[in-house]
């Protein structure tokens, strides 16, 4: 079955670049997503990625798709106390479902 | 728009007790679908709907009902509550299987 890992914890401290990392086991996802959760809150959107892409840029957010390694990574620029959440990486699997990772947890410390 | 509203925000139940989580959404969503958030876990998919009337189970859909007699509304049942379903639970809408999905604010629970 499709499965997504994330590393569970990334502590940075603040002005330096951020990396999530994900990989995914289902080749035949058709995008990708990267959603950001604060305390207490749901879940937001942060950006996605289609399966052709190799790179999709959005202001402070970079990801990079690696299709040949099933590897997908977000990059925030600049990382502020504020993007201190958890981040979730999903993908759209076989079976009209959304797949989701465990979660990794990022600390911006000033 | 209010986007997707979920209601109770929060609700402790006895095993054994039943209860229904609320979900609705105002964007003319086709696409519903209830999660819940475990930790460590991530989020894992309890049930989905692709349109009114039409309802699948996710991942892990033992012990929840659903039904979707409307588009507006998909309405997530515990018929006889477990301390295993304490979990956060979300509901998600798109206007279809891989468009974007909109999340609600959540339902916390609490089974004793």
């Amino acid at each position: 079955g499709e499965d997504v890992e994330q590393s569970l914890f990334l502590s940075v401290r603040e002005g330096d670049s951020s990396v999530i990392n994900c990989t995914y086991t289902d080749s035949s996802s058709t995008y990708l997503y990267w959603y950001k959760q604060e305390p207490g809150a749901g879940l937001q959107l942060l950006t996605y990625i289609f399966s052709n892409m190799d790179m999709k840029q959005d202001q402070r957010l970079t990801v990079l798709l690696n299709k040949k390694d099933k590897h997908l990574s977000l990059r925030i620029a600049d990382t502020q106390t504020g993007d201190s959440a958890i981040y979730f990486c999903a993908e759209w699997g076989y079976g009209n479902k959304l797949v989701f990772g465990a979660g990794t947890i990022l600390r911006v410390k000033s | 728009n209010a986007g997707v509203t979920q209601t109770p925000k929060f609700q402790v139940l006895k095993t054994g007790q039943s209860m229904t989580l609320q979900c609705a959404q105002d964007m003319n969503h086709e696409y519903m679908s209830w999660y819940r958030q475990d930790p460590g876990m991530g989020l894992r998919l309890i049930h989905y709907s692709v349109g009114a009337g039409i309802t699948d189970q996710g991942e892990v859909p033992n012990g929840y009902n659903v039904s979707r007699s409307t588009t507006e509304d998909f309405p997530l049942r515990l018929l006889s509550a477990a301390p295993s379903q304490t979990s956060v639970y979300f509901c998600a809408s798109s206007y279809g299987r891989t468009e974007t999905q909109y999340f609600g604010p959540g339902t916390r629970l609490l089974v004793l």
